[in-house]
């Protein structure tokens, strides 16, 4: 079974420019979470999808962040205008419904993102 | 401010030492308490998890202790082997294992062989 995957692995850009992360989840995951470490903290949440609803985006920092999970399949995540303090690693994870049995969420490799 | 204090931030330890890791909290309404490995370019995976009405859980080497009236929660490896050496982070949750994880800012063990 294939694992969360994230495109790209790598992404610089400079300030004022916009980029799209992808994810794909595991196959048959309806909640999509997006998380994000800053060089030097800890890994903070974004927001959390169940199929193509959002289920609580608390975390999104502001509304230069976008994410969109249509046909509750795989999401992106853009961020217009990208800021300096936007570089990080962000993470995909994806878990089972708990009436499935979900119990863990499943993280990809994540996508480092560089702002110049 | 932080909700999940986790410490110390590295760790050294000799092959067949015990390595422990602790994290604090304040939020009583968290209800699920996982801890991750991450490995240098891969993303954390769940190691072992525990919920507040167990006071330890034990999967093979690793074990998790938990004190509720404390808020306080450890990591502890035994028998450590240089193939543990990774990046381990401490989370809560207030959803259960479905919610939005908090992170403790991790700790880098290094066992030397």
């Amino acid at each position: 079974e294939a694992g969360v995957t994230q495109f790209p692995s790598h992404s610089v850009i400079e300030k004022g420019q916009t980029v799209t992360l992808r994810c794909d989840p595991i196959s048959g995951h309806d909640n999509l979470y997006w998380y994000r470490r800053v060089m030097g903290k800890e890994i903070k949440f974004l927001l959390h999808f169940v199929k193509e609803s959002k289920q609580d985006e608390s975390g999104m920092p502001n509304n230069r962040f976008l994410a969109e999970r249509t046909g509750g399949t795989y999401s992106t995540l853009k961020v217009q205008p990208a800021e300096l303090e936007d570089s990080g690693v962000y993470f995909c994870a994806s878990s089972q419904d708990y009436r499935q049995g979900g119990y863990e969420q499943y993280f990809g490799p994540g996508t480092r993102l560089t702002v110049t | 401010q932080q909700q999940v204090k986790q410490s110390p931030q590295s760790l050294i330890v000799q092959k067949g030492g015990i390595s422990i890791i602790n994290c604090a909290y304040e939020n009583t309404a968290f209800d699920y308490f996982p801890w991750y490995q991450q490995f240098p370019g891969k993303g954390p995976a769940l190691l072992i998890a525990i919920r507040p009405d167990v006071s330890e859980k034990k999967e093979g080497r690793f074990t998790i202790s938990f004190n509720k009236s404390a808020k306080q929660f450890s990591l502890h490896i035994m028998d450590s082997q240089p193939g543990d050496s990774a990046t381990y982070f401490c989370a809560a949750s207030p959803g259960g294992s479905q919610g939005n994880l908090i992170f403790g800012k991790g700790t880098k063990l290094s066992v030397k062989p």
